[in-house]
């Protein structure tokens, strides 16, 4: 399997765009998650869905931030409208069930600057 | 809620040198711990897990222990090299949730 599959891996755009990040899990993974990492937070959580439905999402900065999975092997993040203080890398993660007794698997992330 | 906290922030360490690096959490009722490696500009991979019900796991020249009890997890590296360079973390599953905390991580910096 070659991992989980984050598109884009950079991201630049101008303040109140809308931005769209994609994630494909791993296959065979029922549980997705999306964290944000920043210099002064770390990595954060945003959302977490298991079997395509989002079971947490109390990370959602705020309504600018929404975020779907329509099937087993895809999900996006979209933020509308985009602001600097978004600027950071999004990580998203898979795993087989959930992190209680298995490994989170990581993506190469996606580097966003909004300027 | 749970919080992790690593120790040190950052380290710089000779080549060859045999290290530790820390990690705590608060709330001791954990199903397991993970410790991930990233390198710069680079997504996290998974280097050991541990179930809470083991106390050590072992990958290559890496050990890792867990103690619930104390709240408490250590990465041991063994014969350190210049490619072990990069920032470590470590998570842990929030109770009752399937999602992960992580700490801020420890940057090691392996010099020749």
């Amino acid at each position: 399997d070659a991992g989980v599959i984050q598109s884009p891996r950079h991201e630049v755009t101008e303040m109140g765009q809308e931005v769209t990040l994609r994630c494909k899990p791993i296959s065979g993974h029922n549980s997705l998650f999306w964290y944000r990492q920043t210099m002064m937070r770390g990595l954060e959580l945003l959302i977490y869905f298991n079997n395509n439905v989002p079971i947490d999402d109390s990370g959602m900065p705020e309504d600018r931030f929404s975020a779907k999975m329509p099937n087993a092997s895809f999900s996006t993040l979209k933020i509308q409208p985009s602001e600097p203080r978004d600027s950071a890398v999004y990580f998203c993660a898979s795993s087989e069930q959930g992190t209680l007794n298995t490994e989170a698997f990581f993506g190469q992330g996606t580097r966003l600057t909004v300027v | 809620k749970q919080e992790v906290t690593q120790i040190p922030a950052a380290l710089s360490v000779p080549e060859g040198e045999n290290l530790v690096l820390n990690c705590s959490f608060t709330d001791s009722a954990i199903y397991n711990l993970q410790w991930f490696r990233q390198d710069p500009g680079k997504g996290l991979t998974s280097l050991l897990l541990i179930q809470s019900s083991q106390r050590e796991q072992t990958s290559g020249r890496l050990n890792a222990s867990l103690d619930k009890s104390s709240g408490r997890s250590t990465l041991y590296i063994a014969a350190s090299q210049p490619g072990d360079s990069a920032t470590y973390l470590c998570a842990v599953p929030n109770s009752g949730y399937s999602t992960l905390t992580f700490g801020k991580g420890t940057m090691l910096l392996v010099s020749p």
